[in-house]
């Protein structure tokens, strides 16, 4: 399976501000995803990353909110926008292959103060 | 819509005491139901996939196994190493996405 890194591991935000998370594979995946895992909760999907077009959002998450890039097969990034506490959570990203196993990154752990 | 329920919340157990976690399901036209496990601030680890009724796969002290309307992962002889959260997913014919329970605890003692 892919290896898949993510940056940053962890941040502490203000609130107000912006955090870029960045999913690095180690190989051309065609399928990317992120999600986000909220205390104690389980995982959630915000957006398919489409390369070359825009990402496909969940309901309940909008671009304006977490835009993302997906400037070729090997990356990916999540913007978190204007955070408010209620965004501290995990964020992950995974890849998912021709039997649409998903393989997941370590996470970034995100606390909005 | 797809529903995805996972019993215990939470589950302790002794060194060497067997036990099961139940993932129920409601969806239309599955494709496959995939088990992970998740350690404290870790992304989830893939172990298992199964497909069709009757499946079943074992990866060590783990045996996964599967009927029409819901799967269990067996643990046989479980050790602290295995306390972790176990999550199932399962995707459907509609589209590419996984829905994942919410979750069992399993905590070992030694």
């Amino acid at each position: 399976s892919a290896v898949i890194s993510q940056k940053p591991s962890r941040d502490i935000c203000q609130r107000g501000t912006s955090l870029t998370i960045q999913c690095q594979v180690d190989s051309q995946v065609t399928m990317m995803f992120w999600y986000r895992q909220q205390p104690g909760q389980s995982l959630t999907l915000i957006a398919t990353a489409n390369q070359g077009s825009e990402a496909t959002y969940e309901s309940g998450f909008v671009i304006d909110k977490f835009p993302i890039s997906r400037p070729n097969l090997t990356f990916s990034t999540l913007t978190v926008s204007n955070m408010s506490p209620e965004d501290s959570s995990i964020y992950l990203c995974s890849v998912g292959d021709s039997s649409y196993e998903q393989y997941f990154g370590p996470g970034t752990r995100l606390t909005v103060t | 819509e797809d529903q995805v329920t996972q019993s215990p919340e939470a589950l302790r157990l002794q060194e060497g005491e067997s036990s099961s976690l139940n993932c129920s399901y409601t969806v239309s036209g599955l494709r496959g139901l995939f088990w992970y496990r998740q350690d404290p601030g870790k992304g989830p680890e893939f172990l298992f996939t199964l497909y069709s009724a009757g499946e079943e796969k074992e990866k060590e002290r783990l045996k996964a196994t599967l009927t029409k309307k819901e799967s269990f992962l067996h643990i046989t002889a479980p050790k602290p190493e295995d306390s972790a959260t176990y999550l199932c997913a399962v995707h459907t014919a509609n589209d590419y996405k996984l829905s994942f329970g919410a979750g069992t605890t399993v905590t070992v003692r030694a």
